[in-house]
């Protein structure tokens, strides 16, 4: 149990357009999702926790309108990176846990950007 | 406060070896320590976690060991295996599902 899902996997994108990544919970609900970064060699950087239903909250550093954050419903939470530069380019995990289940915290595969 | 250290930043163990990995906090708040291990290009997977009323947690070749005076907490691979061979993430939350604040990472090699 407490699987989340996240789509895609890797994606390759032209400077300027805009990239959503989808993180899924498929079997619990998650009342609660966190958006993170990881560079190359690096450890993972809180992006923004996001409450189903509320708007996120963002890390000291994180430009809101860049990186856009939605959790509409229980199981998914979608993070829009709007027009994406090559510094963009990174690793995006999400993780899910839930208020009701017990379940803990649970990370996506993530998914990897390269914007070119 | 709010930073965790881990140490050393990578490691190299012959298989059938302990493979230790430290990690202080500063943050007295932090009461739920977990280990995550990652492989290349995937998420984190959690592998075992430890609350500081605990000295110790085992699960299979994996055990934590805790001391909450220091606060320290370590992560012990027993008889390690090439297949241990990933980057090892300490974390340290301030309550059972609050976000994470994580050590910057070990990256382990088992060589066979």
């Amino acid at each position: 149990g407490a699987v989340v899902s996240q789509h895609p996997s890797w994606v390759i994108c032209k400077s300027g357009t805009s990239v959503k990544i989808e993180c899924r919970s498929l079997d619990f609900q998650a009342t609660t999702m966190f958006w993170y970064r990881q560079f190359p060699k690096q450890s993972l950087m809180l992006m923004a926790t996001s409450n189903e239903g509320s708007k996120a909250t963002y890390e000291q550093g994180v430009e809101k309108d860049k990186f856009l954050i939605n959790h509409a419903s229980l199981t998914l939470s979608t993070l829009t990176v709007t027009s994406a530069h090559p510094e963009d380019s990174s690793f995006y995990i999400c993780s899910a846990r839930s208020d009701r289940t017990g379940y803990g915290y649970t990370f996506g595969s993530g998914t990897r950007l390269t914007v070119v | 406060q709010q930073q965790v250290k881990q140490s050393p930043q990578s490691l190299i163990v012959q298989k059938g070896g302990i493979s230790i990995i430290n990690c202080a906090y500063e943050n007295t708040a932090f009461d739920y320590f977990p280990w995550y291990q990652q492989f290349p290009g995937k998420g984190p997977a959690l592998l075992i976690a430890i609350r500081p009323d605990v000295s110790e947690k085992k699960e299979g070749r994996f055990t934590i060991s805790f001391n909450k005076s220091a606060k320290q907490f370590s992560l012990h691979i027993m008889d390690s295996q090439p297949g241990d061979s990933a980057t090892y993430f300490c974390a340290a939350s301030k309550g059972y599902g609050q976000n994470f604040v994580f050590g910057p990472g070990t990256r382990l090699s088992v060589l066979p």
